[in-house]
């Protein structure tokens, strides 16, 4: 039977390392971008969001860059701590403050 | 300012069973979301308030799901009867409004297992 979703892309980088996360989007239409970080056992954490009219913006420690050309966004984790490790999902928001959810990758900071 | 509350925090019962799991938005947020979680995948929308409103249930299964927001405050959402596929955790959000590009807050979930 089908199992995707239940073997989530893992990324593994050494404790003050630079992350990137990778995320494709399938509707070109949609012109907002999230990126929420999700710990064990808790609910989505807002991290940095960015706009289609933008292809780069800057928050603390992260930045996430987007290229509407190949519907593509990143986020870029600078200094990763040990903290960091969680799941880390994209989000296209669509009419309405709808959130279509991609699949996440799993980040494991080695110390 | 106080988070999203969700309760209870886990439940484990029998399929056919009822279930209902209860939620409280951060205070002022006019945009309330149920959202499905399977284990490994991202969150789904299941329905989505403006006040007491329903803005969008196109992805509630309504042959078993229902919700509520009565006052437009707290909502509840049920299933009733269970099956063994909706184990997953049940994530509540908030939003300020229902604008484009307002960002959700979500709340800790419900685990939910269906034996």
């Amino acid at each position: 039977g089908e199992s995707v979703g239940l073997h989530l892309p893992t990324l593994s980088v050494q404790e003050g390392d630079n992350s990137i996360i990778n995320c494709a989007y399938s509707n070109s239409a949609s012109d907002y971008f999230i990126w929420y970080k999700q710990e064990s056992g808790k609910g989505p954490q807002f991290i940095i969001d960015i706009r289609s009219n933008m292809d780069k913006r800057q928050g603390q420690r992260v930045t996430v860059l987007l290229n509407k050309t190949v519907k593509h966004l990143s986020l870029q984790i600078a200094a990763t701590q040990p903290g960091d490790s969680a799941v880390y999902f994209c989000a296209e928001g669509g009419g309405g403050n709808k959130l279509t959810f991609g699949t996440g990758t799993q980040l494991k900071v080695e110390l | 300012e106080a988070g999203v509350a969700q309760s209870p925090r886990y439940k484990i019962i029998e399929k056919r069973q009822s279930v209902a799991f209860w939620c409280n938005p951060i205070s002022g947020h006019a945009t309330l979301y149920w959202y499905q979680q399977i284990l490994g995948q991202g969150p789904k929308l299941l329905i989505q308030f403006q006040n007491n409103g329903v803005v969008d249930d196109s992805q509630l299964p309504k042959d078993r799901f229902s919700a509520e927001r009565l006052k437009g405050v707290d909502s509840t959402l049920k299933i009733q009867p269970a099956k063994l596929e909706d184990s997953a955790v049940y994530l509540c959000a908030s939003s300020g409004g229902q604008g484009r590009r307002e960002t959700q807050y979500f709340g800790p979930g419900t685990r939910l297992l269906v034996l």
